[in-house]
């Protein structure tokens, strides 16, 4: 199975929306609404921040929102902060009944 | 609140069989999935295996026949085993829960513990 596709690194101003794109094939994110994002702050477990494609856990701000169309996956930060700064990784299951990982996407909050 | 703690040797040998076991507190381990993942030092995730608490498994075709992950529900650990280790193997190692119901994401995750294999 190959890693899901992401872009290695976005940037943007505080206050200002950023999307992260995460591109798989019919046979993960094109098959399944089971994509999710996690953050990860560097020496910290990832945290869950959507799950199902667009379904924000409790506790996670609305400033994060999922959407997904076709074969590629996004997520969207509205009204960036500088906690927001982490790595970001996409995941989405498979038809082999496993999962597959972005390579992840930094942040960077100017 | 659901927690998870990984434990097992920091230090593993070329060729020996990396251990290690998550114990789950807060929280019973029956109706979920669990599932172990791995992240070598500046790199990205990757996804090692599963095991329901039935006992049921599959594991990432990448590591091929090296992973056994178990299930000991009445001490509600989970644990992984793999097998002729090398360097590739150093990495921080996570257990997590998979989202009831679902397969939509892990939503509970250990704080993960670092491996390093070397002589």
């Amino acid at each position: 199975q190959s890693a899901l596709t992401q872009p290695a690194s976005v940037s943007g101003s505080p206050g200002q929306s950023i999307t992260i794109s995460c591109t798989g094939t019919s046979s993960d994110v094109g098959r399944y609404n089971y994509v999710s994002w996690y953050q990860q702050h560097p020496g910290k477990a990832p945290k869950l921040m959507i799950s199902d494609v667009s379904i924000r856990p409790s506790g996670v701000s609305d400033r994060f929102s999922g959407s997904k169309s076709g074969n590629t996956a996004s997520l969207t930060i509205s009204g960036l902060q500088a906690e927001d700064e982490a790595d970001y990784y996409c995941s989405s299951y498979t038809t082999s009944s496993t999962w597959v990982f972005g390579g992840g996407t930094k942040l960077t909050v100017l | 609140q659901v927690q998870l703690q990984e434990s097992g040797p920091g230090l593993v040998k070329p060729s020996e069989t990396l251990s290690l076991t998550c114990t789950v507190s807060g929280g019973s381990i029956t109706s979920y999935y669990w599932s172990w993942l791995r992240q070598p030092p500046g790199r990205g995730l990757e996804w090692i295996g599963y095991v329901y608490y039935s006992g049921s498994t599959n594991n990432n075709p990448s590591l091929k026949s090296r992973v056994t992950i178990s299930v000991d529900t009445p001490r509600n650990q989970f644990s992984l085993k793999l097998t002729s280790v090398t360097a590739a193997d150093t990495a921080v190692y996570y257990c997590a829960r998979v989202i009831y119901g679902g397969l939509g994401g892990f939503d509970y995750w250990g704080q993960g513990t670092l491996v390093t294999v070397s002589s």
